[in-house]
């Protein structure tokens, strides 16, 4: 099993500031890498695919980066409606999904 | 628009059962895998259970093997979760999830881009 671990676990940040969230396999997943945003009491919601490419209708200041076993999402200047859990997610090792446990990233 | 809403949720003594099913619109059903995923209480996302497009391929995470059984009906444009001897540690709430990506011949490189709202499922005396 491929185990995904992201860091840190909770980031607090300002609005308006940058936010860099990092995800670790524990093998190669290439660039089968997905991130999602997941708000209090609301389904996730696809943000990145293939480690880089936003999902339909994902803000510009959203961005993936990384392959291999390193990740990073950036959120440029963040917006009060981007406080939020995040959570990677490899898909290299099909069918067998596995998650990170997730960053928690609040408000400052 | 793309939508997908789950149901069947609810109160279940441990070892009893429960099926979920998700209803889809907005999108051609038949021609895409389709996922269960759930999330503990204050837990992370844990994929459980997969299924082709035409039902010939169905995959599950190992604490759910022998007990759950996913399925699809095309032309309700439906997809269920079939939950048997129940756990306290199944309960959750569990997303449907449609599936994206490609196969090649190898191998298939697909992830989640459209979720329900979900439904709770609580196994507890």
């Amino acid at each position: 099993e491929i185990v995904m671990t992201q860091s840190p676990a909770t980031l607090s940040v300002s609005p308006g500031e940058r936010a860099t969230l990092s995800c670790r396999a524990s093998q190669s997943v290439s660039s089968n890498l997905a991130w999602y945003q997941q708000k209090p009491g609301q389904a996730p919601r696809l943000l990145i695919y293939d480690a880089s490419t936003r999902a339909t209708g994902i803000p510009a200041r959203f961005s993936g980066s990384g392959s291999g076993t390193e990740f990073t999402l950036t959120i440029s200047s963040l917006q009060s409606e981007d406080f939020a859990v995040y959570y990677c997610q490899q898909y290299n090792n099909w069918p067998l999904y596995t998650f990170g446990q997730g960053t928690k990233l609040e408000i400052k | 628009e793309v939508q997908v809403v789950e149901s069947g949720g609810g109160l279940v003594q441990p070892g009893g059962s429960l099926r979920l099913s998700c209803a889809a619109s907005g999108f051609t059903f038949s021609v895409f895998w389709m996922s269960w995923v759930r999330q503990a209480p204050g837990k992370g996302l844990e994929w459980v259970a997969n299924i082709k497009e035409d039902g010939s391929e169905k995959y599950y995470v190992d604490s759910v093997k022998g007990r759950f059984t996913i399925s699809r009906d095309n032309a309700k444009k439906s997809l269920y979760l079939q939950m048997n001897s129940l756990r306290a540690e199944d309960t959750a709430v569990y997303y449907c999830a449609r599936v994206e990506g490609y196969c090649s011949s190898t191998n298939c490189y697909k992830y989640f881009d459209y979720w329900g709202q979900g439904t709770l499922v609580t196994v507890s005396s």
